[in-house]
């Protein structure tokens, strides 16, 4: 069975600060899709980033990057000079795949609660 | 720039009334997903559909709920009869599949439900 494990389940920050997010993930798969979403106040869930298992390069996009180590099972979420604007219910998520092939079944980690104050 | 829409945003109902939720996917996707969030739970799957069919509603409390898919551009989730249990944020979201691409789903905005 997969699992994914957000273990802080709230993080308060001043804003400026770096912050990261923790993932680790479990399954038996040996390929398999993880990705990040982020669900701010108003509620909808945003996609913000996709990553299959073969590809542990750190991924950078703004202020937010990405860090997949498939020796440590974890895929942490950094968050470079944190804004209000970043506070939000970050989730993790892993991918089932039936041999190498995604059907798109997503299992979520219980989410990470991020308030960033002024 | 296209979206999942979902209607209505938030609903409000007395227990034993029917509700009904509805999910336009995104034009072109063909994997359509409904999921329930709740403080205690997290996030749920109740059911999901691939080119309409469903292929697993295992989440889905069956003797009360239900999903359909009429037509491509169209998805439903029937309660009947609510609960004040059934209170809950409800999401649809949207995908493609199987296959390169496949995975990343694109989530509406979500019922808001309260049963009284």
């Amino acid at each position: 069975a997969q699992k994914v494990t957000q273990a802080q389940t709230e993080i308060s920050v001043v804003e400026k600060e770096d912050v990261t997010l923790d993932c680790v993930y479990e399954t038996r798969d040996t390929t398999y899709y993880l990705f990040w979403y982020k669900q701010p106040p108003s509620g909808e869930l945003v996609f913000l980033i996709r990553r299959n298992s073969f590809d542990e390069q750190n991924e950078i996009s703004g202020r937010y990057s990405w860090n997949f180590q498939k020796s440590t099972s974890s895929f942490n979420f950094t968050i470079t000079a944190s804004q209000v604007v970043d506070s939000a219910v970050y989730f993790c998520a892993l991918s089932e795949t039936a041999g190498g092939t995604s059907y798109g079944k997503l299992t979520f980690g219980q989410g990470t609660i991020l308030t960033v104050h002024p | 720039d296209a979206r999942v829409t979902q209607t209505p945003r938030h609903k409000v109902t007395e227990m034993g009334q029917e509700v009904t939720m509805r999910c336009q996917p995104i034009l072109g996707h063909n994997t359509v997903f409904w999921y329930r969030q709740t403080m205690m739970q997290g996030l749920e799957l109740l059911a999901y559909f691939r080119n309409r069919a469903p292929l697993d509603d295992s989440g889905m409390p069956k003797d009360r709920f239900s999903a359909e898919m009429p037509d491509a551009t169209l998805a439903t989730l029937k309660i009947q009869p609510s609960e004040p249990r059934d209170s809950a944020v409800y999401f649809c979201a949207s995908g493609l599949g199987p296959g390169q691409g496949a995975g990343t789903q694109y989530f509406g905005p979500g019922t808001r439900l309260t049963v009284l």
